[in-house]
């Protein structure tokens, strides 16, 4: 079993409409909780962290975390063309700060 | 603000010739450090961190290794390139001890022929 898994994709979305990605991990002394995105060919660049159970929302980003069922998801609202990319889950354990990442979902915002 | 560096952007190197590529952080005082490889297709695989100068764990045994030679200095290398070195190179720092996250470098793209 995988530390930390996503569905790879491609998840295709209509522009305007939500786009739902989710995460699961299997440590659970697991604390923090990261979404990255990677546009092809770049490096990925940090667009939501979340620590504690709930919902968290930043603009049209909406992290979820559920340390019961060791499940974290990401929302993204009206979601645009420029969303396109590879969303990476990333999960960090309480002892120490490496990130494990899981291998990303490719998601397609199709005007 | 905190910035890093990350050089050089690709490089194509033959099967068994030497490897350095470097890491520098500015804006902060003793980051941890990470070097991750992302092959075609695939996920981050952790490399190497370091908490402090002369501080590397390996992460993967593997013809690679890393040295932090300064505070906001990591070197990546290799003796002698393997095909299956070929991948995308990244750089990372965070802020210890708390887990806030990384910040990623652009990048070193390389192919190994």
């Amino acid at each position: 079993q995988k530390e930390v898994e996503q569905n790879s994709g491609p998840l295709s979305v209509p522009e305007g409409a939500i786009a739902s990605l989710n995460c699961t991990y299997s440590d659970r002394v697991s604390q923090s909780f990261f979404w990255y995105r990677q546009y092809s060919g770049k490096s990925p660049e940090l667009i939501m962290s979340i620590y504690s159970n709930g919902d968290k929302e930043d603009g049209r980003f909406t992290a979820q975390l559920n340390k019961a069922s060791q499940y974290v998801s990401l929302l993204i609202r009206d979601s645009q063309p420029s969303d396109s990319a590879t969303y990476l889950c990333a999960v960090s354990k309480a002892a120490g700060n490496k990130l494990t990442f899981g291998g990303g979902t490719r998601v397609l915002v199709k005007p | 603000s905190q910035t890093i560096h990350q050089w050089p952007a690709t490089l194509v190197q033959p099967v068994g010739s030497p490897l350095s590529l470097e890491c520098t952080v500015e804006g902060t005082s003793n980051p941890n450090l990470y070097w991750y490889r992302q092959a075609a297709g695939r996920g981050l695989q952790l490399l190497f961190y370091s908490i402090g100068i002369d501080q590397i764990s390996s992460e993967v045994p593997q013809n690679l290794s890393a040295s932090r030679p300064q505070d906001r200095q990591f070197i990546l290398s290799s003796k002698k390139l393997l095909l299956s070195d070929s991948g995308f190179y990244l750089c990372a720092w965070s802020l210890p001890p708390g887990n806030y996250g990384y910040t990623f470098g652009s990048g070193t793209r390389l192919t190994v022929v």
